[in-house]
């Protein structure tokens, strides 16, 4: 069974820290997705990251992804308030892509206070 | 273009009634998945549907239904409502075949059960 783990799950930092987000998973995967929420929202797609190795940067957040160690990671550069948010990592189920199902992490909450 | 829409977006039943969730993917997305969020479980997977078949299913007993119509459009119905079917419940779509999987999220429909 396909287990994914964020961690950590709750984060406050201040603005203008940097700080990573990390994403194990249990089983192999060809690629991995990060997606963001806001309250009472629903998911944004943040990256989608499809190969070993592959990293992929927008404004303050880097996200990196390594499928031998089974690991990806969320890099924040120099938080500002607005990056405040719930941020999931989530695998498919099969190589391939995520229509068959995506298996996701239980999010990381984080909060950035001035 | 436009996205995602899932109607209702809220609504309360009681336990024991019986509810239906509609879902029109992006335009061209043949694939719609349904997914539930609670506090407690996070985001679960429930099943998928492409070309009016369901490919796949999660972990939920037999309450929990869905279909697809010609049009790509789908629905899901939960009947016997139970307290702890209240959630949030998200709808994807995502093409098939190529490309990077990636599954884009509707507003979702929160479900109150009392």
């Amino acid at each position: 069974e396909l287990k994914v783990e964020q961690n950590p799950l709750f984060l406050s930092m201040q603005e203008g820290k940097n700080y990573t987000i990390y994403c194990n998973y249990s089983t192999t995967s060809d690629r991995l997705y990060w997606y963001r929420q806001d309250p009472g929202k629903s998911l944004e797609s943040l990256f989608v990251l499809l190969s070993n190795g592959a990293v992929k940067q927008e404004g303050r957040l880097m996200a990196s992804l390594d499928t031998k160690a089974r690991l990806s990671t969320l890099h924040i550069t120099a938080a500002v308030h607005d990056l405040s948010a719930t941020y999931f990592c989530a695998v498919p189920h099969q190589l391939g892509g995520g229509a068959d199902g995506l298996t996701f992490g239980k999010g990381t909450h984080l909060i950035i206070q001035p | 273009k436009a996205g995602v829409t899932q109607t209702p977006r809220y609504l309360i039943k009681t336990r024991g009634q019986q509810v239906t969730l509609s879902c029109s993917p992006i335009s061209g997305h043949r694939s719609v998945s349904w997914y539930q969020q609670t506090p407690g479980q996070g985001l679960q997977f429930l099943f998928e549907y492409f070309s009016e078949t369901q490919r796949n299913k999660g972990n939920f007993p037999g309450r929990f239904s869905g279909r697809q119509f010609s049009n790509s459009r789908s629905e899901m119905n939960v009947s016997t409502l139970e307290l702890g079917d209240s959630a949030l419940y998200l709808c994807a779509s995502t093409t098939i075949g190529g490309g990077p999987g990636e599954l884009f999220f509707g507003e979702g429909s929160r479900l109150t059960v009392l």
